[in-house]
């Protein structure tokens, strides 16, 4: 099995300009979210969602967006960048249904740079 | 509000040495779940445990064990006899309370580790 999948690894932007990181998991996981990783902050969360249809906001959810049409992906979309998005983001999936499923399977990140 | 704590930012040690990392996190919930992961220089986060807030054994894997203390809210991890190969970032988190707890986890803000020979 793959797990979770992020495109693309690297990605440099220049201010104001949009883009989606892609999230895609073939564990058929009902959950799934985002967190970007800064220097010095550990890893916050984004948003997240709990299935196909339902999202909802993180710690740090201003300036992207999400939406959940598949169990299998979780788009995440910088509407425009900004040189404070520059950061490592990991996109995330759980089995869910009971409280306590067992861990969360993290993908391999995607750095970006807003220039 | 949730909070996870990891005062040690770095820890330095030689190769062969015990070294404990510290986590202490807040919550109001009465059930919860707390995990480590390791973030190796590669940069892929590796799920090391799961402990839930009703079992309070201390739980042994190799080389690694952990201290879960409720009343001090501290979830410590000890690796004994360190090597090379364990320096990495080490991050405690803390999961909220409902469904899909795994996927929704306040962090600290980790422990880099570095073991020279």
């Amino acid at each position: 099995n793959a797990g979770v999948t992020q495109t693309p690894k690297f990605q440099v932007l220049k201010t104001g300009q949009s883009m989606t990181l892609q999230c895609a998991q073939d564990m058929n996981h009902e959950y799934m979210s985002w967190y970007r990783q800064d220097p010095g902050m550990g890893l916050r969360l984004i948003h997240y969602s709990v299935g196909a249809g339902i999202t909802d906001q993180g710690e740090v959810p201003n300036g992207y967006n999400v939406s959940r049409s598949t169990t299998e992906d979780f788009p995440l979309r910088l509407l425009s960048a900004a040189p404070s998005q520059t950061s490592v983001y990991f996109c995330a999936s759980s089995y869910g249904g009971e409280i306590g499923d067992t861990e969360a399977f993290f993908g391999q990140g995607t750095r970006l740079t807003v220039v | 509000a949730q909070k996870v704590t990891q005062a040690q930012t770095e820890i330095s040690v030689v190769e062969k040495e015990d070294v404990t990392l510290d986590c202490v996190y807040e919550t109001r919930d009465t059930t919860y779940y707390l995990f480590w992961y390791k973030q190796p220089p590669s940069g892929e986060l590796v799920f090391l445990i799961r402990r839930n807030s009703f079992d309070e054994q201390n739980e042994i894997s190799g080389r690694y064990s952990w201290n879960f203390q409720k009343s001090t809210s501290s979830f410590n991890f000890t690796i004994t006899a360190s090597q090379v190969v364990d320096s990495a970032v080490y991050f405690c988190a803390l999961s909220h309370l409902n469904t899909g707890t795994a996927s929704k986890l306040t962090f600290g803000t980790g422990t880099r580790l570095q073991v020279t020979l």
